[in-house]
């Protein structure tokens, strides 16, 4: 089956650092790939969609400078958090698909703590 | 905001019990409905796209059906077995919805023996 790939799964850095997360579509082409945000005991929330070659979509509330996403080909996007400080810290993961009409693919997550 | 509700939050059976849960989602501008099973410590992992009024899909012991007229879908399990203790997701998809799924907040199932 499809296989998305993200890393880092697990960060912990000083508050200031940016921390940038990669996801790669490893089988296919993955023309939109997503970046959710998932806050404890909470559903995954969508923060950006993003297509190849083109910016990043960015959902209401979501700081397009704060959180940079670039998707410079078709198998990998990354999720740049820019000075990161503690309330940026949660579970992000990523998701890739071909078309409309197929599911998506996720990643395994990155937990990030900010200190 | 669209809300996407599944219930219940959790569950917790015996292995042999058969399960189902709910979600439901609007009713208007239907385009998909997702189910995904994410295990711990694992990536979602896609169980069923249904995009059909009254479609019915199954994959092994899982099924889900599909009513879009009332919005709602129901998930199976039959026979649960520990390896389908997991939180299953399921996701709406619009039309005209800029192709983005909103998500329900899970059903957490916990299989014992």
């Amino acid at each position: 089956g499809a296989v998305v790939s993200q890393h880092p799964s697990w960060v912990i850095c000083k508050s200031g650092t940016s921390v940038k997360i990669e996801c790669r579509s490893l089988d296919f082409q993955a023309t939109t790939m997503f970046w959710y945000r998932q806050f404890p005991k909470q559903s995954l929330m969508l923060m950006a969609t993003s297509n190849e070659g083109s910016k990043a979509t960015y959902e209401q509330g979501v700081e397009k400078d704060k959180f940079l996403i670039n998707h410079a080909s078709l198998t990998l996007s990354t999720l740049t958090v820019t000075s990161a400080h503690p309330e940026d810290s949660s579970f992000y993961i990523c998701s890739a698909r071909e078309t409309q009409h197929q599911p998506q693919h996720f990643g395994d997550g990155t937990r990030l703590s900010i200190l | 905001i669209l809300n996407v509700e599944q219930s219940p939050q959790s569950l917790h059976v015996q292995e042999g019990d058969s399960t189902n849960f709910t979600c439901s989602f609007p009713s208007s501008n239907f385009y998909a409905l997702h189910w995904y099973r994410w295990e711990t410590a694992k990536s979602p992992e896609a169980l069923f796209v249904m995009t059909l009024n009254g479609d019915e899909k199954k994959k092994g012991r899982i099924s889900a059906t599909l009513n879009t007229k009332e919005g709602y879908s129901y998930l199976y399990i039959k026979g649960s077995q520990p390896e389908d203790s997991a939180t299953y997701l399921c996701a709406f998809l619009g039309a005209g919805g800029g192709n983005k799924l909103t998500f329900g907040t899970g059903t957490q199932l916990k299989v014992e023996l």
